[in-house]
């Protein structure tokens, strides 16, 4: 049962435009979501995250949107930059369970 | 660099064979993660220690066992190896071990099973 979906495998985005990701998510305990981003041959490194408490957080050119009634998350990315292409992978947790990943969406910038 | 190391980086072996994956964490972290990560598949959570204990158990099969070490590095060992279990194997730390706390990911080591 995969708790925390991420639907689209791949996106690509010309640079300097937006680049958005989706997550949804199916278990409403979740009360706490993660982005990491995933270079190939590098484990994956934090990027953003966001409390359920709250609907939005940025850190410059990232910002995370929370929709907890759609149980949908998404990761702005403004603008675009070639170094942004990598694995990106949502994750939610609740409590001190563990952390539930997503299956990745790989995001390709077009110069 | 996340300041977390594992070895090796690469392993290739046959069917039935034992392996052993290592991990060190970031200094001063007392709690490490292992995942595996399948071809199409997002990180599925193992096994989680803290400072030598084991804290949280996933979804790891029975021939798998891990352990963490007094000098807080940890091994993950596979046994009767399938072909199934190639895939990439991260180990990550954390400071606490708790929820909230930030995971920091090793390189992985890319197990392939012949």
């Amino acid at each position: 049962d995969q708790q925390v979906k991420q639907n689209s495998p791949s996106l690509s985005v010309q640079e300097g435009r937006i680049s958005i990701l989706n997550c949804d998510y199916t278990n409403s305990m979740f009360d706490y979501f993660l982005w990491y981003k995933k270079y190939p041959a590098e484990g994956p490194t934090f990027l953003i995250s966001i409390s359920s408490i709250k609907d939005k957080n940025e850190d410059g050119r990232f910002t995370v949107f929370l929709n907890k009634s759609a149980k949908h998350l998404s990761l702005h990315i403004v603008p675009s930059q070639p170094g942004d292409s990598a694995v990106y992978f949502c994750a939610a947790y609740f409590g001190n369970e563990k952390l539930t990943f997503g299956t990745g969406t790989r995001l390709t910038i077009i110069p | 660099d996340s300041g977390v190391t594992q070895t090796p980086k690469h392993l290739i072996t046959a069917t039935g064979q034992r392996v052993t994956l290592r991990c060190s964490p970031r200094s001063g972290d007392l709690s490490v993660y292992w995942y595996q990560q399948s071809l199409d598949q997002g990180l599925q959570f193992l096994i989680q220690y803290y400072n030598g204990e084991e804290r949280a158990k996933g979804n790891i099969l029975e021939r798998f066992s891990a352990q963490q070490f007094p000098d807080l590095h940890s091994e993950l060992n596979l046994s009767s190896l399938e072909l199934g279990d190639s895939a990439l194997y991260f180990c990550a730390s954390s400071t606490t071990g708790t929820g909230s706390d930030t995971q920091y990911f090793g390189p992985g080591t890319r197990l392939t099973v012949l």
